[in-house]
């Protein structure tokens, strides 16, 4: 079971948004900034979002990320076939004194 | 680009001691903080440990606590993490990443590729 805690799964077709939602408690989200990672099939997990809503260089803007109370989401709009990855949360946790993911989505680009 | 080499993995018993080692390049190792996540097969990203920039400031997860050691050189680039008592739920593949800064709160940036770890009789 997961600290922060996420759905499975997630669908849509090419062209359309998807959220993917993170929910955690006062001790992480709440206190803390949440980063977002991407990892592709058979890949190394990579930073798309980081202090809630920041991209990296070369994340393009389709991704967006925000955070409110002691939730957090990630939208990706114009969804292209090659976004089908696991997306995972991630956020220091005050109480745990460590770092907590969420257990993971899995989007399906139909 | 950065460059982070994990190697060390393999297949021990139960019990068994390994340490994993994280070779950085192309960037400037002392400034960041260090961290390892795990991935046991098929299974989500789990959080292991992280350390600060200059190796004085160190964090463990519960399920690793006084069984696993995380260290750095960084005189020579590298990162460690010595694990002891290992036993059937620590097999996964470890990765090592970058912190996005100097601190352990600021996340995980560039991740290596991976090195197996598998314990079993």
């Amino acid at each position: 079971q997961s600290v922060l805690t996420q759905s499975p799964s997630a669908s849509a077709t090419p062209g359309q948004r998807v959220t993917i939602s993170c929910s955690g408690s006062s001790s992480n989200i709440g206190s803390n900034t949440v980063n977002w990672y991407q990892q592709l099939p058979g890949t190394a997990p990579k930073l798309l979002i980081y202090s809630n809503n920041q991209r990296p260089s070369g994340v393009p803007d389709r991704f967006s990320g925000s955070e409110s109370g002691t939730s957090a989401s990630l939208a990706i709009s114009g969804l292209q076939s090659e976004d089908e990855a696991d997306y995972y949360c991630a956020a220091w946790d005050d109480s745990l004194n460590g770092w907590v993911f969420g257990g993971g989505t899995k989007l399906t680009v139909l | 680009e950065v460059q982070l080499l994990e190697s060390g993995g393999g297949l021990l018993q139960p019990g068994g001691s390994l340490t994993l080692s994280c070779v950085a390049s192309t960037f400037t190792f002392r400034n960041y903080a260090m961290t390892w996540v795990r991935q046991a097969p098929g299974k989500g990203l789990e959080w292991v440990s992280i350390i600060n920039n200059g190796g004085g400031v160190t964090y463990y997860a519960d399920s690793v606590k006084g069984r696993f050691t995380i260290s750095r050189d960084n005189s020579k680039n590298t990162l460690y993490l010595q694990m002891n008592s290992l036993r059937a739920e620590d097999t996964a593949v470890y990765y090592c990443a970058t912190g996005v800064s100097s601190s352990v709160r600021s996340g995980f940036d560039y991740w290596g590729q991976g090195t197996l770890v598998t314990v079993s009789s």
